[in-house]
């Protein structure tokens, strides 16, 4: 079965200063991957995802993530944060119709 | 709004009592879900369901059941919750291929 990893549990950055969000996963067989946000007290909102061509995706508000299939990588970067960016940061990969998440990263921009 | 929507949003429950979580999505998605996130554990999944009329099991789904009772709605039942149960629940639903999930704002369960 497929693992997600997560490394970093918690992150903190201050505010302007770059950030990446490390994600592993275990196999490299015909996987989507996906970045989701979690702002306090909300559900989870999806980021960002990799599901074929360009292995450089967006998100509208400044955060990428670039897969990595040698790696089996999927970290998230954003060149300058924004306190607005506090929250909790999931990875996940889908898998043959399975969804399999990490164990999240909180990070906290500091003023 | 087109989402999810879940309710309760809060709930407090005494050991032993039962309750049922409801859920509903109004995106003509075919595959539902239950999660229960735990600090430090990410979320586990509890009972999935790929289209109507079917349901399986996740990772977690000792102590639980559930309905699809059609394409909209899937609701999540404790039949005697226990202080383990304590967590916050989502509901998900996805379109068919690998598109990803739209969550609801979740169900904060405490039993004491």
């Amino acid at each position: 079965a497929q693992s997600v990893t997560q490394l970093d549990s918690q992150v903190p950055v201050f505010e302007e200063a770059p950030v990446e969000l490390r994600c592993n996963y275990s196999s490299s067989v015909s996987v989507y991957l996906f970045w989701y946000v979690q702002y306090p007290n909300q559900g989870l909102q999806l980021l960002l995802k990799y599901l074929s061509g360009s292995t450089l995706v967006e998100s509208i508000n400044g955060f990428e993530a670039e897969f990595n299939k040698s790696q089996t990588s999927f970290h998230l970067r954003k060149p300058s944060v924004h306190i607005s960016d506090t929250a909790e940061y999931f990875c996940a990969v889908s898998e043959r119709s399975q969804f399999y998440f990490g164990t999240g990263t909180s990070l906290t921009v500091i003023p | 709004n087109a989402g999810v929507t879940q309710t309760p949003k809060f709930q407090v429950l005494k050991t032993g009592q039962s309750m049922t979580l409801q859920c509903a999505q109004d995106m003509n998605h075919n595959s539902m879900y239950w999660y229960r996130q735990d600090p430090g554990m990410g979320l586990r999944l509890i009972y999935y369901s790929a289209s109507e009329g079917t349901t399986d099991k996740g990772e977690v789904p000792n102590g639980y059941n559930v309905s699809r009772l059609n394409k909209r709605e899937f609701s999540l039942r404790l039949e005697s919750a226990a202080p383990s149960q304590t967590s916050v629940y989502f509901c998900a639903s996805s379109p068919a291929g690998h598109y990803g999930y739209t969550f609801g704002s979740g169900t904060r369960l405490t039993v004491v």
